[in-house]
């Protein structure tokens, strides 16, 4: 069964603190992966998607990269406005996005 | 400004009751979902529509039901016969040709709790 797993469920950073966030699958001709934030009671919000290995995208403090098994979204130079839930949705040729459970990350100031 | 609308955004039902959760879209997106999101879960997804008059169920699709009589309005009804109802429900749209793998649009959500 085509699974995806997002690593840590936590995260706690100092401002400034950069760091890395993971989302692993089960391969199975990945057609497609999906970053999305969501915020506390709010729906989640579209990041990036990335579609083949090597590929990136970036916005502002967030970098999203991918490999064959993996993504890592990297978090550069956090502030507290970027605290949110970070999912992750992978498209696997299938007729739906399989989603992760999410990493949460507090940024202090 | 463009986005999907979900009402309530809070909803409490006694046990056998029915509730319908109301989701309108004015993205003039075709593709329509209901998503249901519990603590340490990823979202699950409960019925999809693609076009008017026409919907598919999703993993978790017993007890809901759905309808699609308009393109901008996709109501969830969650019946008595959903064991476990309380949970945070997401609609979302994706825009022509995305289908369901593409960049989804979602709403607020709505918080249903079981009494």
């Amino acid at each position: 069964e085509d699974q995806v797993t997002q690593s840590p469920e936590a995260l706690r950073l100092q401002e400034g603190e950069s760091s890395s966030l993971n989302c692993s699958y089960t391969v199975s001709g990945l057609r497609g992966l999906f970053w999305y934030r969501q915020d506390p009671g709010k729906g989640p919000e579209f990041l990036f998607t990335l579609y083949s290995a090597g590929e990136e995208k970036e916005k502002e403090r967030l970098k999203a990269t991918l490999t064959k098994k993996e993504s890592f979204l990297h978090i550069t130079a956090p502030k507290p406005e970027d605290s949110a839930t970070y999912l992750c949705a992978v498209d696997f040729n299938d007729y739906k996005l399989s989603f992760g459970a999410g990493t949460t990350v507090t940024v202090r100031a | 400004d463009g986005g999907i609308t979900q009402s309530p955004k809070y909803l409490f039902r006694k046990e056998g009751q029915n509730v319908t959760l109301s989701c309108e879209q004015n993205l003039n997106h075709d593709a329509m979902y209901w998503y249901r999101q519990d603590p340490g879960q990823g979202l699950r997804l409960i019925y999809y529509s693609q076009i008017v008059n026409d919907f598919q169920k999703g993993d978790i699709a017993e007890g809901y039901s759905v309808s699609r009589e308009k393109k901008e309005s996709f109501p969830l009804t969650v019946t008595s016969a959903q064991k476990n109802p309380t949970a945070f429900y997401l609609c979302a749209s994706s825009a022509p040709g995305q289908g369901l793998r593409g960049e989804l649009f979602f709403g607020e959500g709505s918080r249903l709790t079981v009494l």
